[in-house]
């Protein structure tokens, strides 16, 4: 079945600094869903993406849908200690395995 | 407006017994889905209903893993018998379509411990 694969597996970073993840697939998607999970929660949706080349922000939040729709990116600007959790990549109802983000206060 | 619920928040059973996991969507959302997160892995689709009926099924263990969504609303995963490797996040998401691309919404989860 389709895979994504996202990296890098887990991000150790001080808080102010500049984070980015991304996310390939062997298939092509329509569209590229990011979510963040915490802790004991569900997965909360952070920014959907439905167009080839589409860029969107969210706050400090910036995605990027791939030109080729089997790749995209995920940015956080100016990292804070609640940015700490699991940024997952999905299309499809199909999930990767998560980027863990720690930011060291 | 209340999000996706479902109960309990966790559960601790020994292997070949059976249990069973109920959520209640958003109002109004016709798709409903059914995740299965083991640690240190994104979720896996278990099975996918629009309205009562099932759209998607495919990665459903069918041998041990039942679910269903009679009214069109809440719905219940059930797995009898329970093994090892079924100890896991049970996810529940819905959304008010089911097209590629419709916002799922999730649950908190039910975390399974099968001893």
């Amino acid at each position: 079945g389709q895979q994504l694969n996202q990296s890098p597996q887990s991000m150790f970073i001080q808080e102010g600094e500049d984070v980015s993840m991304n996310c390939t697939s062997s298939s092509i998607f329509n569209t590229w869903l990011w979510y963040k999970q915490d802790p004991g929660e569900g997965p909360v949706l952070l920014i959907a993406l439905y167009k080839a080349g589409e860029l969107t922000s969210n706050g400090r939040l910036t995605a990027q849908f791939g030109i080729t729709r089997k790749d995209s990116f995920l940015n956080i600007s100016a990292s804070i200690p609640s940015d700490v959790g699991i940024y997952f990549c999905a299309g499809r109802m199909r999930f990767g395995a998560g980027t863990r983000l720690t930011v060291k206060p | 407006e209340a999000g996706v619920a479902q109960s309990p928040r966790y559960k601790i059973i020994e292997k070949r017994q059976s249990v069973a996991f109920w959520c209640n969507p958003i109002s109004g959302h016709a798709t409903l889905y059914w995740y299965q997160q083991i640690l240190g892995q994104g979720p896996k689709l278990l099975i996918q209903f629009q309205n009562n009926g099932v759209v998607d099924d495919s990665q459903l263990p069918k041998d041990r893993f039942s679910a269903e969504r009679l009214k069109g609303v809440d719905s219940t995963l059930k797995i009898q018998p329970a093994k090892l490797e079924d100890s896991a996040v049970y996810l529940c998401a819905s959304s008010s379509s089911s097209s590629d691309g419709a916002l799922e919404y999730f649950g908190p989860g039910t975390r399974l411990t099968v001893l």
